[in-house]
């Protein structure tokens, strides 16, 4: 089945420790993206990439880092510079620049 | 900053009524928009998209475009208890390369 991945489904962070968070397409699209959805809230822009080995900061990059390898894997480091990192984190990728982007089922992020 | 607006609701419609669900915009060289439905703790799911202005229909959901008075609406025919979630309108702004989202309307079916 053609999908986007993201592992884990919960994950639970300790003080002064980074997280990596998982995103893996094979839909074989050029472009990824990593979005923070807060509760009662719309969805904020972390990072995005358009190709292999490019990415650019989004909206609220502060606290966050990503690195785009390979063109089917995303992963997103929830840095301990992060002070408020309790969130939904949603995974998105898309063909190119005007069609609808797609979902993961998300990651669920909370501090122990 | 360009910004996408909608009313957070809730809002309540009963069974089989028509729901009319709105969103405006702030550039007016937009080119493509979309809407999401978005169950509680669940990722948000595509419904429509729509480039051009006027209606766009797909069974009993039709999304209306008006790029001069920035607006999309999405209207959900024959409401069912099943359509209650929170939806999403999404802009695809010129020169920016991700979708801005609006932060959602809650809809209610009450059966």
């Amino acid at each position: 089945d053609g999908g986007i991945t993201q592992s884990p489904k919960y994950l639970f962070r300790k003080e002064g420790q980074n997280v990596t968070l998982s995103c893996e397409q094979n839909l074989n699209h050029d472009a990824m993206y990593w979005y923070r959805q807060d509760p009662g809230q719309g969805l904020r822009l972390i990072y995005y990439s358009q190709i292999v080995n490019d990415f650019q900061k989004g909206d609220i990059a502060e606290g966050y880092s990503v690195s785009r390898e390979k063109k089917e894997s995303f992963p997103l480091t929830v840095t301990s510079a992060q002070k408020n990192p309790t969130a939904f984190y949603l995974c998105a990728s898309r063909d190119n620049s005007n069609q609808p982007q797609h979902f993961g089922d998300g990651t669920r992020l909370s501090i122990l | 900053q360009k910004e996408v607006e909608q009313n957070s609701g809730p809002l309540s419609v009963p069974e089989g009524a028509i729901a009319s669900l709105n969103c405006t915009y702030s550039d007016r060289g937009s080119q493509s928009f979309f809407w999401y439905r978005q169950y509680s703790g669940k990722s948000p799911e595509l419904i429509m998209f729509i480039y051009s202005n006027g209606d766009k229909e797909d069974g009993r959901f039709t999304a209306q475009l008006n790029k001069a008075s920035q607006y999309v609406s999405l209207l959900i025919r024959d409401s069912q208890p099943s359509d209650s979630a929170t939806y999403l309108c999404a802009v695809n702004y010129t020169g920016r390369r991700a979708l801005t989202f609006g932060s959602g309307t809650r809809l209610q079916v009450q059966p």
